[in-house]
């Protein structure tokens, strides 16, 4: 299976921040990596695909990239309603596999 | 727009099946861009992919090996539906459950998602 490696596993930080994520794969995926926002209670949430594509309705303060098997999600300017928790998933291999997840707080 | 609704009970007892179902509007389960899956969400073990159903001229399931003989996912066309059946369980089962679309070609993102299921292994 391959591993996804995500740090930080929390974060704190104050709105109007810029926040970072990161995760690594443990083999090459070729950029097939999604990023999630779950809140509390609530089913994840679609927010970037294939590394860096927004989806649809997305606010575009959220971006991914990516650097061979390292990925980075961005909050450009952390605002109050951005308090979840955000998963990487890879979609090159079977089985799915997501990171471990990063929960953001409001400092 | 997609909607993913899912319905079964919140209470399994060991050794018995679990069964949830995951009813499609706005889409259809014998879709030839989509994929059916079923996700888990136990607060030890994270996000946790089951498997999924998709039609592709006939059906195709693929299962994680960690639940691949107790496993089971089934289409049913005639309500436009998909369904878990998870036999044998265990308090190691108790987890929140997700149905989720994956749209497959060349982005394969996991784009709609149930409203989700806990389940509690308990006798």
């Amino acid at each position: 299976d391959i591993q996804m490696t995500q740090s930080p596993s929390s974060l704190s930080a104050s709105v109007g921040d810029r926040v970072t994520i990161t995760c690594q794969a443990s083999q090459d995926i070729r950029n097939y990596l999604n990023w999630y926002q779950q809140k509390p209670g609530k089913a994840p949430k679609l927010l970037i695909y294939v590394a860096s594509n927004l989806e649809t309705g997305v606010p575009s303060r959220f971006s991914g990239s990516a650097s061979g098997t390292d990925f980075t999600f961005t909050i450009s300017s952390l605002q109050p309603e951005d308090i979840a928790t955000y998963y990487c998933q890879q979609c090159n291999t079977l089985p799915l596999t997501f990171g471990g997840g990063t929960k953001v707080e409001i400092k | 727009q997609v909607q993913l609704q899912q319905s079964g009970p919140g209470l399994v007892k060991p050794s018995q099946t679990l069964s949830l179902t995951c009813a499609i509007s706005g889409d259809s389960v014998s879709s030839n861009s989509a994929a059916w899956n079923w996700i888990r969400q136990a607060p030890s073990r994270g996000l946790e992919w089951l498997g999924r159903t998709y039609y592709r001229s006939k059906w195709y399931n693929d299962y994680a090996l960690s639940v691949k003989s107790r496993i089971s996912i089934n289409p049913d066309t005639s309500k436009n539906q998909f369904s878990l059946q998870l036999n044998s369980v265990t308090p190691e089962d108790t987890a929140v459950y997700y149905c989720a679309r994956e749209k497959t070609g060349d982005t394969r993102p996991l784009d709609y998602w149930g409203q989700g299921t806990l389940v509690t292994v308990s006798s």
